[in-house]
């Protein structure tokens, strides 16, 4: 199993461009999620899906889109990319929706934007 | 809204002594869990100990224990015996025992950064 995998490791962006953040997950799990971590703070809810096919909103969605068209991928991609927009970006998987269910985090992405 | 508060920013340690990692968080639900997770440099998230809110004993996972106290909302982190391996950011987190959607979320604190002094 290798669990939650995210690529890329590094990125860094211009202003106004965009770019896909990958997620895959080998544990079948049903719930993911995006968070980001900016410096020095905890990390925030931007986007989740609870299955293939359904995604909602987080607490910091603006400026992202997602989408799940498979239970194993929950790619995040940013359209515009601005300088609030760098962060360390983390995605997570569960297997069940309760509070009980341990989520598994991949590495995370740090995103730089100049 | 739920929020978690870590009021320690940095804390240092010997290694082989023992620590307290403060948390402490709102909430008006009385079903929850509580998570401390280690980041180590490699930035993965590693989960260290939960704690249930309906359960009163104190979880404990080796030398990684905590004190749960429900009334006065507080989920301090010891870590006992404390190893160079340690050293890491910890983050408290909260998270809602309702079922389904983004009550599934894990709020964080700001984390505490802990160095071990050899």
């Amino acid at each position: 199993n290798a669990g939650v995998t995210q690529t890329p490791k590094f990125r860094i962006l211009k202003i106004g461009q965009s770019m896909t953040l990958q997620c895959t997950q080998d544990m079948n799990h049903n719930y993911m999620y995006w968070y980001r971590q900016d410096p020095g703070m905890g990390l925030k809810l931007i986007y989740y899906s609870v299955g293939a096919g359904i995604t909602d909103k987080g607490e910091v969605p603006n400026g992202y889109n997602v989408s799940r068209s498979t239970t194993e991928d929950f790619p995040l991609r940013l359209e515009l990319a601005a300088p609030s927009q760098t962060s360390v970006y983390f995605c997570a998987s569960s297997y069940g929706a309760t509070g009980k269910s341990e989520q598994f985090f991949g590495p995370g992405t740090r995103l730089t934007v100049l | 809204a739920q929020t978690v508060t870590q009021s320690q920013p940095e804390m240092s340690v010997q290694e082989a002594e023992t620590v307290t990692l403060s948390c402490t968080y709102d909430t008006s639900e009385s079903d929850y869990y509580l998570f401390w997770y280690k980041q180590p440099p490699s930035r993965q998230m590693i989960l260290v100990i939960r704690q249930e809110a309906y359960k009163q004993q104190n979880a404990t996972e080796n030398r990684f224990s905590v004190n749960f106290q429900k009334a006065a909302k507080s989920f301090s982190l010891k870590i006992s015996d404390s190893q160079l391996g340690d050293a890491a950011m910890y983050f408290c987190a909260y998270r809602s025992a309702k079922y389904g959607g983004a009550t599934n979320k894990l709020i964080f604190g700001t984390g505490t950064l802990l160095a071990v002094q050899p």
